[in-house]
């Protein structure tokens, strides 16, 4: 069964980077592009971007494709957001998740609080 | 950018009940909207695809509908774990998705 397995809630100070992962299985990794999630506390889902994992390719909401960077390791089946510049608007639950017609698969959520 | 509206942001029904979600696009997306709930402290599920295609697993009490810019998630006899957000989100302007403000369901 389709798995997306994200890393752990980090606690990071404002200006600084986080970068987060998601580990598929289940599935071939490169067949799917992988999108992410931002979810502020109480708050809506906002798309972020996508990468192809076969070719690197990627596109990004124009809100956030200055500070976020799409990444993915074929070889672990792994994908990285990396976002920077961090400030208290960015403490929020990230998701990846894989479009299916519609998106169907979605990892447990990584949960990142700026903090100084 | 595609907004979508959801409206009301809090529906409150008895379990048993019959319940609609409304969902309005800004402008004309065909059937590109998708549906989803999300459980306290849950990821988000896919509950129904491109207005009112169902999806393996969910419960056949949800059901999709609309067109254009009007769309409706119903879920008949509403059940105690039905408690959720709900949110659409529009595939029209691909990939550059957005999602409804969701609505939250509360049981009476």
């Amino acid at each position: 069964q389709v798995q997306l397995q994200q890393s752990g809630a980090e606690l990071a100070k404002p200006g600084a980077s986080v970068k987060m992962s998601c580990k598929a299985s289940g599935y071939t990794f490169t067949r799917y592009w992988m999108h992410w999630i931002k979810q502020r506390p109480g708050q809506g889902l906002e798309w972020i971007g996508y990468i192809n994992p076969n070719t690197g390719y990627n596109e990004y909401n124009e809100k956030f494709k200055d500070r976020a960077t799409l990444t993915a390791d074929k070889s672990s089946s792994t994908a990285y957001m990396r976002l920077s510049s961090l400030t208290s608007e960015d403490s929020a639950v990230y998701y990846c998740a894989h479009w299916d017609g519609g998106f169907a698969y979605w990892g447990q959520g990584t949960l990142i609080t700026v903090s100084a | 950018d595609i907004l979508l509206t959801q409206s009301p942001a809090i529906l409150s029904v008895s379990p048993g009940e019959r319940v609609s979600f409304s969902c309005r696009a800004s402008q004309n997306i065909g059937t590109s909207i998708h549906w989803y709930q999300q459980r306290t402290n849950g990821s988000p599920r896919l509950l129904i695809k491109y207005a009112s295609e169902s999806i393996s697993g969910i419960p056949s009490r949800f059901s999709g509908s609309g067109s254009g810019t009007d769309f409706t998630l119903t879920i008949n006899s509403v059940e105690s774990e039905d408690i959720a957000n709900y949110y659409c989100q529009q595939s029209d302007s691909w990939p550059m998705f957005t999602f409804g403000s969701g609505t939250r369901l509360e049981i009476k």
